[in-house]
């Protein structure tokens, strides 16, 4: 069975910083894996998906990489701004499906940028 | 990416009431999900809606507790019945669509947040 992580579960930064956020997974045999964010009380927004065959996505300040081999993939965010404040959360999907159903979920990291 | 309109956003609910939440897509899909978020926990799938027939329940769910309907291709709603304070919860619906990688991308609405006294 599928296990993500993510750690830290909160991390606090003051503004202008880079700064990494970890995704462990246990079953390589991934088909992709995708990041959100989550604001307090809302629902999820997609930030970047990265395909199986992918090394890494970028998305204006945002890259995230991937490691299959090694279950792990980051979300490196640079500049960090107080607007960044909010929960993400890393999901994977298992091979030969693109399937949501099959998705499996990590608990988040709470990032929280100071002013 | 396809648009997702969920409501209610929120609500305050007795015990024992339902409640039925709905979710508007605005082009037509496939797939279409129902996730629950508890306070502090991740998400975990309730169902799978399934145009023209029966949901698909997860382990843990049953379809007396949590009745789904889909009725077209854009259009959902699920019921959280007999309410008690445990199904407080975030609860959110999603489709996939086709990102601008082409490949399947998760859309989540903005969610239901429900809490049940």
């Amino acid at each position: 069975k599928q296990e993500v992580t993510q750690i830290p579960a909160a991390l606090s930064v003051p503004e202008g910083e880079n700064l990494v956020l970890n995704c462990s997974f246990t079953d390589s045999a991934i088909y992709n894996l995708q990041w959100f964010r989550q604001d307090p009380g809302k629902g999820l927004t997609s930030l970047l998906l990265i395909q199986s065959s992918q090394r890494e996505q970028t998305s204006g300040r945002l890259n995230a990489s991937l490691d299959k081999s090694s279950g792990r993939s980051t979300l490196y965010i640079a500049a960090s701004q107080p607007g960044d404040s909010a929960t993400y959360l890393c999901a994977v999907s298992p091979i030969s499906s693109g399937s949501a159903r099959q998705l499996t979920f990590g608990s988040g990291t709470q990032l929280t940028v100071l002013p | 990416s396809a648009v997702i309109s969920q409501k209610p956003s929120r609500d305050i609910c007795q015990r024992g009431t339902s409640l039925t939440i709905q979710c508007q897509v605005d082009s037509q899909v496939t797939m279409m999900f129902w996730y629950r978020q508890q306070p502090g926990q991740s998400l975990t799938l309730i169902a799978t809606a399934n145009q023209g027939s029966e949901a698909t329940y997860e382990s843990g769910f049953v379809i007396d507790k949590f009745p789904i309907s889909r009725p077209n291709l854009t259009f959902s709603t699920l019921t959280v019945s007999n309410m008690s304070p445990e199904d407080s919860s975030i609860y959110l619906c999603s489709v996939v669509g086709a990102g601008s990688s082409g490949a399947n991308v998760l859309t989540f609405g903005a969610g239901s947040r429900l809490t049940v006294l």
